[in-house]
This record gives structure tokens, sequence and C-alpha cells, in this order.
């Protein structure tokens, strides 16, 4: 059974850092892309990035790119996401999902880990 | 950048026809797909390439991608089909990802 486990969500200052990871299992990992998407409260479904299998090709949406950094570690099977310079517009759930093996569209989803940026 | 427009809102009564509409000006060289999510819940997909079912998901979804705009239409709609519907797209190498805003379909 193919499960995602989020983690490292919390309460975080205007500016500061965070790190998530996303457990994988059920499945070969390394054969997959991965994504991050995030849903700030009350609102719809957004992007974040997308990582290829290898971890060679890495893409972020224009909402993130220079302060988010997406990465993995195919021999311990998880996806992590380093957010820099947080801004309160950035608190979220954020879901870790996994690509379709030939398409990019999201098949499995986590169940996320919620960001607050608060003073 | 490209977007992807839907109307918040679809209400429809038990057993009837629920339509949800998904417009996007490069709506016609890509495809679409739509997630379901229900409340306190991760989203599900329900629709892929335009018009195929997954696994698990019933008969009365299907879709359909026409000209600039995608549609999810649900036969019949059920009490249980009550979520709110995201369609989404992407470029051919998956460099730039949108969802739709949402449409809340509201069954009653």
């Amino acid at each position: 059974e193919v499960q995602l486990v989020e983690s490292g969500g919390g309460l975080v200052k205007p500016g500061g850092s965070l790190r998530l990871s996303c457990a994988a299992s059920g499945f070969t990992f390394s054969s997959y892309a991965m994504n991050w998407v995030r849903q700030a409260p009350g609102k719809g479904l957004e992007w974040v990035s997308s990582i290829t299998a290898s971890g060679s090709y890495i893409y972020y949406a224009d909402s993130v790119k220079g302060r988010f950094t997406i990465s993995r570690d195919n021999a311990k099977n998880s996806l992590y996401l380093e957010l820099n310079s947080l801004r309160a517009d950035d608190t979220a759930l954020y879901y870790c999902a996994r690509d379709f093996i030939v398409g990019f569209y999201f098949d499995y989803w986590g169940q996320g880990t919620p960001v607050t940026v608060s003073s | 950048s490209y977007e992807l427009t839907q109307p918040p809102s679809v209400s429809v009564s038990p057993g009837q026809t629920a339509r949800i509409t998904c417009s996007g000006d490069g709506l016609p060289k890509k495809y679409a797909f739509w997630y379901q999510q229900k409340s306190g819940q991760a989203p599900v997909l329900v629709m892929y390439e335009d018009n195929k079912r997954p696994s698990g998901i019933p008969e009365r979804f299907s879709g359909s991608n026409s000209g600039t705009m995608a549609t999810l239409t649900v036969s019949g709609a059920q009490v249980e089909d009550e979520a709110d519907y995201y369609c989404y797209s992407t470029d051919s190498r998956g460099n730039h990802r949108v969802f739709g805003g949402g449409t809340k379909l509201t069954v009653l």
C-alpha cells in the first residue's frame, strides 16, 4: 500500500525557516517524480514544487522560487522541502504527492503537515 | 501565467446531473485532470487525461475537454459527491502545473 507521511510543520515567525519531510513507503520511491502542493486555510490547491525521480530536474512555482528548496534522498525513501524567508501567505497545509509513473499528475497524496507563519 | 477558471459553486438535487466547468486558453493543447476533495481530507483523482476514470471511481463521473473548456459531469449526483472539485493541468514537461480555483458541489 502506497503511503506518504509528511512531518516537520509548525509555527514559525515571519522571515524564519522550516524543513518539511515526507516519508514514502509501499512503492519504489526512486522510480517516481515527487511534488509538494499546499492549501491555505479555506483556499484552493496550489502546486509548489516538483522533483524528478533521480533529482536531476527541479521546478518551482513563481510564488516560492528563490525561497523554497525541494530535495530527495532515494536511499531513505524521503522527500524534503526547505522553506526560507517565510511570509504570512505561506501559511498552509503542505501535501506531499506522488506523480503518476508516466504522467505529470498526482496519483497519491499524503495527509499534509501544517505550516503557520505568524509573529 | 497560465490560469484555469472554475465557477465557485454548483448546486443540484440528488439524482440530477452536475456539470463543473474549467476554462483555460491552453486547454486545447493540454490534458485536463480533476480532483475531488471532501472536507478535512486529501484530494482524490477522479478523472485523468480529460475523460479517463481511475479504478474505483463510480461510472457516474465523466469528463470532456473541447476548445478552451474542460467539463466534469456527475450524472445522477449523490449526496456523497458533495465536495470541492479542482481541475488541474500542466505543460508537456510538467514544469508548470496549475490548479483551478475549485468548485464547491452541493447536492441537496
